[in-house]
């Protein structure tokens, strides 16, 4: 079956700009998550979703980021005013639920200019 | 935030050889994953140890677990080029759903 899915792979924005990065979860997954890798921070958990609950958000760095999980499935992630640090690769993943293994997509590079 | 530490922080073999990496976490678990990534993308999951076990096996993959050490290891036998990855042990607690990583052992096999 397909697995996760990101779009778009490669974002180059201009510092101060807002983006939106969207993920496609494997089809009945429950659980969400974003995190972040970059070289000087690594791999970093974000944000995840779980069913109906409320989202943890305890990973996100600051309140310019936010993201939502629309009709159970898809979720965007949204910068607002890029800064240099936001530059990283963004990736998603879904499990079936809590705590199985996650099952990654391919990730968005964002680079802020 | 990293959950602990892995090494050796890279590794160089030849094709054929064994190779084995170590991951040390802070906090109580629910289970210990590893996972590879090739080319700095996507994330590919290979085997997820419980708490309540030891030890567990996957084709060329050999997983430890030792609790009281906070410590796994993972080997991987009769290594092949096609194993050249990073490779990260992650932790997943049992009141949350989040992967902490290490910070990945870069593997090298060469022909």
């Amino acid at each position: 079956g397909a697995g996760v899915s990101q779009s778009p792979s490669n974002k180059v924005t201009e510092k101060g700009k807002d983006v939106e990065l969207r993920c496609d979860p494997i089809s009945g997954h429950t659980a969400l998550y974003w995190y972040r890798q970059s070289l000087g921070q690594g791999l970093e958990f974000l944000i995840y979703f779980q069913g109906n609950s409320a989202p943890d958000k305890s990973g996100l760095p600051s309140d310019r980021f936010s993201a939502e999980r629309t009709g159970g499935s898809v979720s965007t992630l949204t910068i607002q005013r890029t800064q240099q640090e936001d530059s990283a690769v963004y990736l998603c993943a879904s499990s079936p639920q809590v705590p199985y293994e996650q099952y990654f997509g391919p990730g968005t590079r964002l680079t802020v200019t | 935030s990293q959950q602990g530490e892995e090494d050796p922080q890279a590794l160089s073999i030849q094709e054929g050889e064994n190779a084995t990496m170590n991951c040390s976490y802070k906090t109580s678990i629910n289970n210990l994953q590893w996972y590879r990534q090739n080319s700095g993308r996507g994330l590919v999951h290979l085997i997820l140890i419980r708490s309540n076990e030891r030890e567990k096996h996957s084709g060329r993959l050999r997983v430890t677990l030792d609790t009281s050490k906070k410590s796994s290891s993972l080997l991987i036998t009769a290594s092949r080029a096609a194993d050249t990855a990073s490779y990260f042990c992650a932790t997943l607690s049992s009141n949350t759903g989040k992967l902490i990583f290490g910070q990945g052992t870069t593997l090298q096999v060469k022909p």
